[in-house]
């Protein structure tokens, strides 16, 4: 069964700084797609950011990029120039290619410091 | 420009009483499906359809009914609520059974004394 872990259940960070959230998973398949969600107080789920298994390239949008290392399972998410309204809960999800299933992460709460 | 739509937004229910999550979106997507969220848990997988007329179970079935009658609506029922089943729930969908990312609802609150 495919397995995602988050090892940091809180983050802080200051207002403008940079703070990368990290993800483990453990699958036994080739093809599979990653997520980063996040969901602020509102508990409205926002994607922000996904990985194709077969692409090499690192995803970006705007400030948010990943660390996608398919060999080590690995999948952090970095915010650079933090902002307050970065302040949520994120999840790291897991859905294997033609998979009825997403498979998430407990979870990182993130702080933004002003 | 509604998307998915989840009814009501809160609820308390006593052991024993039974009751319906609506859930319904306008982007005529196949694939619906509802999770429920738990603290140190993330989302957990209840059920899902990958079209009117089909359902299956997800990871944490039990104690839920779903049913798939149109492409828009998937409601989640709860047949005789348990205080183990206090939870968020949301219901998400996407175009199809493989492509794109989950749209989600806003969530539901549920209480069970």
């Amino acid at each position: 069964a495919q397995t995602v872990t988050q090892s940091q259940p809180e983050m802080s960070v200051q207002e403008a700084e940079t703070v990368t959230l990290s993800c483990t998973y453990d699958t036994s398949e080739s093809d599979y797609y990653l997520f980063w969600y996040k969901q602020p107080p509102s508990r409205q789920m926002i994607l922000v950011i996904r990985q194709e298994a077969y692409k090499q390239q690192n995803a970006t949008e705007n400030r948010f990029s990943v660390n996608f290392q398919k060999a080590a399972k690995s999948f952090s998410l970095k915010i650079s120039d933090s902002q307050l309204g970065d302040a949520a809960m994120y999840f790291c999800a897991y859905r294997r290619e033609y998979g009825n299933k997403l498979v998430f992460g407990a979870g990182t709460i993130l702080r933004v410091k002003s | 420009n509604a998307g998915v739509t989840q009814t009501p937004k809160f609820q308390v229910l006593k052991t024993g009483q039974s009751m319906t999550l609506q859930c319904a979106q306008d982007m005529n997507h196949e694939y619906m499906s509802w999770y429920r969220q738990d603290p140190g848990m993330g989302l957990r997988l209840i059920h899902y359809s990958v079209g009117a007329g089909i359902t299956d179970q997800g990871e944490v079935p039990n104690g839920y009914n779903v049913s798939r009658s149109t492409t828009e609506d998937f409601p989640l029922r709860l047949l005789s609520a348990a205080p183990s089943q206090t939870s968020v729930y949301f219901c998400a969908s996407r175009p199809d059974r493989n492509t794109g990312e989950l749209f989600f609802g806003e969530g539901s609150r549920l209480t069970v004394l």
